[in-house]
């Protein structure tokens, strides 16, 4: 059975870089099948998509985040990262990963368990 | 893009009765829509995609409708596992695939 985890630091500071990082164990990210994406959750909040990649390398992000964010995949290691530059308080959330089917009808049937992020100096 | 809005805010249901969450799309999504249920917690679980393609291990209470821009979840008899909050988002256009605000549904 597919599962994802995400890990990384739960405290970033103003200004910095925020570097996560999904491994995906029971399945292999290089599946034409799916995508792999991040979501967040800012407290007491809804879900916010932030970006999907494809393990070609292929990326879609979140216009709202694109200046700041960048994902990537390493499909030796069966991960995926996320960075997001010039992180402020707003950037607090519960980032989770999550598998996405690549074609309709698209859904995200698995997900990680969430890491949370506080940015404070 | 799509801005997602989901009704009621907060639902009050007994166990055992029914509930009907709403979600309407800002413009056509067709059949592409999502339905998430979230325990504090704990990550968002899928129910429910094409709009009323129940997920695996979904069980049969659960039940999606609609097309076009409005769109419903109907919990036949609200389990105590079932109090929750419910998400929908939309997969018609994208980038950005966008969620609802969330209903929550709890023990009246």
């Amino acid at each position: 059975q597919m599962q994802l985890q995400e890990s990384g630091p739960g405290l970033v500071k103003p200004s910095e870089t925020l570097t996560l990082t999904c491994t995906v164990s029971g399945g292999f990210i290089s599946s034409s099948t799916y995508y792999w994406g991040w979501i967040r959750q800012p407290p007491g909040k809804g879900l916010e998509w932030i970006a999907d990649i494809y393990y070609s390398g292929t990326t879609y992000y979140n216009p709202s985040l694109k200046s700041r964010v960048t994902i990537s995949v390493d499909t030796s290691k069966n991960q995926f990262s996320l960075k997001l530059r010039s992180v402020t308080a707003a950037d607090t959330a519960i980032y989770y990963c999550a598998r996405n089917k690549r074609q309709q009808p698209y859904h995200m049937d698995v997900w990680g368990k969430g890491t949370t992020v506080t940015v404070s100096s | 893009e799509i801005v997602m809005t989901q009704s009621p805010a907060t639902l009050s249901v007994s166990p055992g009765e029914r509930a009907t969450l709403s979600c309407r799309a800002s413009q056509s999504v067709s059949s592409n829509l999502a339905w998430y249920q979230q325990k504090p917690g704990q990550a968002p679980r899928l129910l429910i995609y094409g709009a009323s393609t129940r997920a695996t291990g979904i069980p049969a209470r659960f039940s999606g409708s609609g097309s076009g821009t409005e769109f419903t979840l109907t919990i036949s008899s609200l389990q105590s596992e079932d109090f929750a909050v419910y998400y929908c988002q939309q997969y018609h256009n994208w980038p950005p695939w966008t969620f609802g605000q969330g209903t929550k549904v709890e023990i009246k």
